[in-house]
């Protein structure tokens, strides 16, 4: 069965500590790995596809990076307006369009 | 502009009664689809449809139905509304493709049910 694990659940990071989020999946084939963002009472907002192992995408103080197992999203230097929870998808090969199966997600707070 | 808008944003109602949510996209996609984010905040997909094909997740009641009337425009209608419907449901959508397209979701809306 295809899935999708992230971690952790939770992340308190002071203004400026870099870490980083997982996102470990296991799909029969691997058609794309997405990121998205999700402020409370919002709807996913989109940030990173990769498509295969070794590519890597950044956006600001957002970089994600993708091996045959899992993806990393690396967080430098975060900002408290970084806080949010961050999604991880994959859409497997064989899944239907648009069936992107959601990890439950880490909710990170910035604290100044 | 709102590239996936949908409403109404907040829903009560009470169990037994019918309602629908409507959902625009304004971005030319093809595709469109519904997906709900229960209390556990998984989302999963419902419904997936384009102008010839729509995918059911066989775990949607029939309660449950999709109404596109064209391509910008899908609309959930749900028929006698039980509590366990309570959720956030999630319109959203993408090209038409078999290559991992990104997809846009709208702002969500939040149904509870009395």
């Amino acid at each position: 069965e295809d899935q999708v694990t992230q971690s952790p659940e939770a992340l308190r990071l002071q203004e400026g500590e870099s870490s980083s989020l997982n996102c470990s999946y296991t799909v029969s084939g691997l058609r794309g790995l997405f990121w998205y963002r999700q402020d409370p009472g919002k709807g996913p907002e989109f940030l990173f596809t990769l498509y295969s192992a070794g590519e890597e995408k950044e956006k600001e103080r957002l970089k994600a990076t993708l091996t045959k197992k899992e993806s990393f999203l690396h967080i430098t230097a975060p900002k408290p307006e970084d806080s949010a929870t961050y999604l991880c998808a994959v859409q497997a090969d064989g899944g239907s369009q648009g069936n992107l199966i959601f990890g439950k997600g880490t909710k990170l707070s910035v604290k100044p | 502009d709102t590239a996936v808008s949908q409403t109404p944003k907040y829903l009560v109602t009470q169990m037994g009664n019918d309602k629908s949510i409507k959902c625009e996209q304004n971005l030319g996609h093809d595709t469109m689809y519904w997906y709900k984010q229960d209390s556990k905040k998984f989302l999963k997909i419902m419904f997936s449809y384009n102008n010839k094909e729509l995918i059911i997740n066989e775990t949607v009641p029939n309660r449950f139905s999709p109404k596109s009337p064209d391509k910008a425009h899908l609309n959930l209608h749900i028929n006698s509304l039980e509590l366990g419907d309570s959720a956030v449901y999630f319109c959203a959508s993408s090209e038409l493709g078999q290559t991992g397209n990104t997809i846009y979701f709208g702002e969500g809306s939040w149904l509870t049910v009395v």
